[in-house]
């Protein structure tokens, strides 16, 4: 059964440094989502992608955050400038049009220093 | 935007029915109930989805009535593996899903 992939499953940075979270969605999907997850807490919509460009975002996905589909596989979360607020679980997701179910990966673990 | 109520845990035990009840308040007319699992260290899962009346597969039932302010998730006969965060979701559509607090359920032997 196809499956979303993400890596790294765990990533360490320090406070200010960028960072890069990769994403494979379904290979036949065309509408691609970041949420992240901070421990304890609910999971939270950040951005949606569709035919390269962002469909709807979240206020939590600001100036320092961007998303980008570099190939025809990869979707990428950056984000520029960490801060310790930004550790968390980060989700990214992806779905089939005309349907309503996404897809979750695994997760991305990001802990900031 | 639809909001949503559900309990914040539950325990249960090996055999047992469990029913978690969500309140939808002011879902819209066109709106479907839609349920995720998210078993520990891992990403959510959609379980069932349902518009009203009685919804099952092969993982749960969804119970919704008739006024659809409130819906119940029904898992039969649980086990250890059931334990994980259901969640109602607030808003699903083509852009976004917004989920609602969930609902930790704890199975015991």
């Amino acid at each position: 059964e196809p499956e979303v992939t993400q890596t790294p499953s765990h990533q360490v940075t320090q406070m200010g440094q960028e960072v890069i979270l990769r994403c494979v969605p379904i290979s036949n999907h065309l509408y691609f989502y970041w949420y992240r997850q901070i421990l304890g807490q609910k999971v939270e919509f950040l951005v949606s992608f569709y035919n390269n460009e962002i469909s709807e975002k979240s206020e939590i996905f600001d100036d320092q955050f961007s998303v980008e589909r570099p190939d025809g596989s990869n979707f990428t979360l950056k984000i520029r400038s960490t801060k310790l607020e930004d550790s968390a679980m980060y989700f990214c997701a992806s779905k089939v049009a005309g349907e309503d179910t996404q897809y979750f990966g695994p997760g991305t673990r990001l802990t900031v220093l | 935007l639809a909001k949503t109520t559900q309990p914040i845990s539950m325990d249960s035990y090996e055999g047992q029915e469990v029913n978690i009840t969500c309140s939808h308040n002011n879902i819209a007319t066109n709106d479907y109930i839609t349920w995720y699992q998210q078993f520990p260290s891992q990403g959510p899962r959609f379980i069932i989805q349902g518009y009203k009346t009685k919804v099952t597969n092969e993982v749960a039932s969804l119970f919704i009535p008739a006024d659809r302010k409130s819906s119940t998730l029904s898992l039969p006969r649980v086990s250890l593996s059931d334990t994980a965060v259901y969640y109602c979701l607030e808003d699903s559509s083509a852009s976004k899903i917004i989920f609602g607090s969930g609902t930790r359920l704890s199975i015991r032997p």
